[in-house]
């Protein structure tokens, strides 16, 4: 069936140390987004990529949707950067709603 | 900047009482779609809603769910007999075309 995966599940890097999280789909999307799922539990939109690059400060994405994959890059991480980053897609076929969640990559940035 | 926003931020019920979660989407987005996440567990989606009627929805919006657009501005969404396991965070979001825009959420504990 239509998946996200994501990986690692768990990733845990000293303060200024970077890092690549990966999201893999198992079809074509039309839709690919990343968040970041603070402490509080709030979902921030980072980036809406379902294909090229995009940056944002020390944040960037990268989507080769042929190969059906996404990678978010953190650079420079700091302690606010900790929580659970989300990959979303909403699947070529698929409604106007329905983005379908990876399990998250829980990241711990330690000072 | 917009943002869309939900109240109560917290929600405790008993078990067979009805809830009314509520959300203001952006002011010009025309699609609006309700997620729930389990607390530990990931996103997912349970309806959307354009044009005054539901667009989609997921096997998790049965009869007890129900949204409503009541008028120009808020969106809701009425879950008539709680369970046990309807705590979780409900998201609200909102959409002008592809990219969906989440509310902080609204966290709900039924006892």
């Amino acid at each position: 069936g239509i998946q996200v995966e994501q990986s690692p599940p768990d990733l845990i890097l000293q303060e200024g140390a970077n890092s690549t999280l990966r999201c893999n789909f198992s079809d074509s999307v039309n839709n690919l987004q990343w968040f970041h799922q603070n402490p509080w539990g709030q979902l921030i939109n980072l980036f809406y990529i379902p294909s090229g690059t995009k940056q944002n400060g020390r944040l960037s994405a990268t989507t080769v949707a042929t190969e059906r994959y996404s990678l978010l890059y953190i650079s420079s991480s700091q302690t606010t950067d900790s929580g659970v980053y989300f990959c979303a897609a909403r699947f070529r076929g698929g409604s106007q709603g329905n983005l379908i969640f990876g399990k998250g990559t829980k990241l711990s940035v330690k000072p | 900047e917009p943002e869309v926003t939900q109240t109560p931020s917290h929600q405790v019920t008993q078990m067979g009482q009805e809830v009314i979660l509520r959300c203001v989407p952006i002011s010009n987005h025309l699609y609006f779609y309700w997620y729930r996440q389990i607390l530990g567990q990931k996103v997912e989606f349970l309806v959307s809603f354009y044009n005054n009627e539901i667009s989609e929805k997921s096997e998790i919006f049965d009869d007890q769910f129900s949204v409503e657009r009541p008028d120009g501005s808020n969106f809701t969404l009425k879950i008539r007999s709680t369970k046990l396991e309807d705590s979780a965070m409900y998201f609200c979001a909102s959409s002008e075309a592809d990219t969906q825009y989440f509310g902080p959420g609204t966290r709900l504990t039924v006892l």
